[in-house]
């Protein structure tokens, strides 16, 4: 699976947009882009994922450049509740029932401040 | 509907004691995974139930972890002898189809101190 490269952390204003970039340069055509976060003592929560095209839903956007070599996770109006641990991650996603397990990095800790 | 639980939330032994952690996925789901984070490292894939059959242990440490998963519901982690390299947070996370699209739901851990 590719590498992926997040910022440390970041900062937001609470009810602003937060945009959480990730670089994943060796990315192969086959392999999607999954966010998922950790907020402070519960499991990782998934986000989003995708392989070529934007998407949305309830949560984020995920905007993936036309190169696919780079990401943008983007929480509209962030509430506080958002402070959270946010995680990158480059997966293939083989058929057959082959286990295609996530590979955390370090993630990018995102501060939204009131 | 309920999501993963894990049990127990907190868990506190002695180097060479045996501990043995619970999880029970989502109702349906036949994909199960053990993960866990120890002291100061990444989230760390340890493996993969496909209901009740073994698909991917190669994250298990060593010999000493023996996870379960009679009848493919509930699944078992245990730990024997424990050492204290072993602390650390271990997740249970589960999803209905492996594939393209998987999302998984993982629960809240269970925290592991060996002292």
């Amino acid at each position: 699976d590719a590498k992926t490269t997040q910022p440390t952390s970041m900062d937001c204003a609470e009810g602003r947009a937060a945009n959480l970039p990730c670089n994943h340069s060796t990315i192969s055509g086959n392999e999607y882009v999954y966010w998922y976060r950790q907020i402070h003592s519960q499991g990782p929560q998934y986000i989003i994922h995708g392989l070529k095209n934007n998407e949305t839903n309830e949560m984020a956007s995920l905007i993936i450049t036309e190169d696919r070599k780079s990401s943008t996770l983007i929480l509209p109006h962030a509430t506080l509740r958002d402070t959270a641990v946010y995680y990158c991650i480059v997966r293939l996603t083989p058929y057959g029932g082959a286990t295609n397990k996530l590979i955390f990095g370090t993630g990018t800790l995102l501060a939204v401040q009131p | 509907e309920a999501g993963v639980t894990q049990f127990p939330s907190h868990s506190v032994i002695e180097k060479g004691q045996t501990v043995t952690l619970r999880c029970d996925p989502i109702s349906g789901h036949d994909n199960l995974y053990w993960y866990r984070r120890v002291m100061g490292k990444e989230i760390k894939f340890l493996l993969h139930f496909v209901k009740e059959s073994k698909q991917d242990e190669s994250g298990m440490p060593n010999n000493r972890f023996l996870a379960e998963r009679t009848g493919g519901t509930y699944s078992t982690l245990k730990v024997q002898p424990a050492e204290l390299e072993d602390s650390g947070v271990y997740f249970c996370a589960s999803s209905p189809v492996a594939g393209p699209n998987e999302k998984l739901f993982f629960g809240s851990g269970t925290q592991l101190s060996v002292l």
